[in-house]
């Protein structure tokens, strides 16, 4: 139980593009998402907590205008990066917990590479 | 100072050695400990979570966490090659729909 789904896994794209990234939770229902951002040997960094039906909360220091979050329904949640330039190359990660007093489970997350 | 502070290694231990981890933290409000192993390129992997202080068990892991030391341990025995991978600790206050607080990270290889 408590699978935590992301795709897609690898992304190239030119500058300017904007990428969409997946995560759903397969079997289970999270009021709460996580979206995380790490770079090469380093630990993970939270950008924003994803909340079913309302405004997703925002790290200090994220634009989120730049990183749209959407959590639509309680099994999907959505990170639009907009106008993607090379700086937002990097690894993304999300995380949910199946109920509130459970540990969080993390995505494959998706590898963002921008040209 | 960080809340979660890990050693980030690199800790290269043979194979079948008994391995180490450990974190400090600095707030006294956080209740839940977790313990998860990334591959390269993965994301993080949950191998323990507690709650209290004490040791847990699971297989060749036990977690150990003591509260008044603000100290959390994560032992791996008959260590393999396939346990070779980066340890996060994490902790937070409140499980589940709380932001996660994450140590460095430590970077570990079992040799053949």
């Amino acid at each position: 139980g408590a699978v935590v789904s992301q795709h897609p896994s690898r992304v190239i794209c030119k500058s300017g593009t904007s990428v969409k990234i997946e995560c759903r939770s397969l079997d289970f229902q999270a009021t709460t998402m996580f979206w995380y951002r790490q770079f090469p040997k380093q630990s993970l960094m939270l950008m924003a907590t994803s909340n079913e039906g309302s405004k997703a909360t925002y790290e200090q220091g994220v634009e989120k205008d730049k990183f749209l979050i959407n959590h639509a329904s309680l099994t999907l949640s959505t990170l639009t990066v907009t106008s993607a330039h090379p700086e937002d190359s990097s690894f993304y990660i999300c995380s949910a917990a199946e109920y509130s007093n459970q540990p969080q489970h993390f995505g494959d997350g998706t590898r963002l590479s921008i040209l | 100072q960080k809340e979660v502070e890990q050693d980030p290694g690199p800790l290269s231990v043979p194979e079948g050695a008994i391995v180490s981890l450990n974190c400090t933290y600095s707030n006294s409000a956080f209740q839940y400990f977790m313990w998860y192993r990334q591959y390269s390129r993965k994301g993080p992997e949950l191998l323990m979570y507690t709650y209290s202080s004490g040791n847990k068990e699971d297989g060749r892991f036990t977690a150990q966490v003591d509260k008044s030391s603000k100290y959390i341990s994560l032992f791996i025995r008959d260590s393999q090659p396939s346990d070779s991978a980066t340890y996060l600790c994490a902790t937070t206050v409140i499980q589940g729909a709380q932001k996660l607080v994450f140590g460095q990270g430590t970077r570990l290889t079992i040799n053949p």
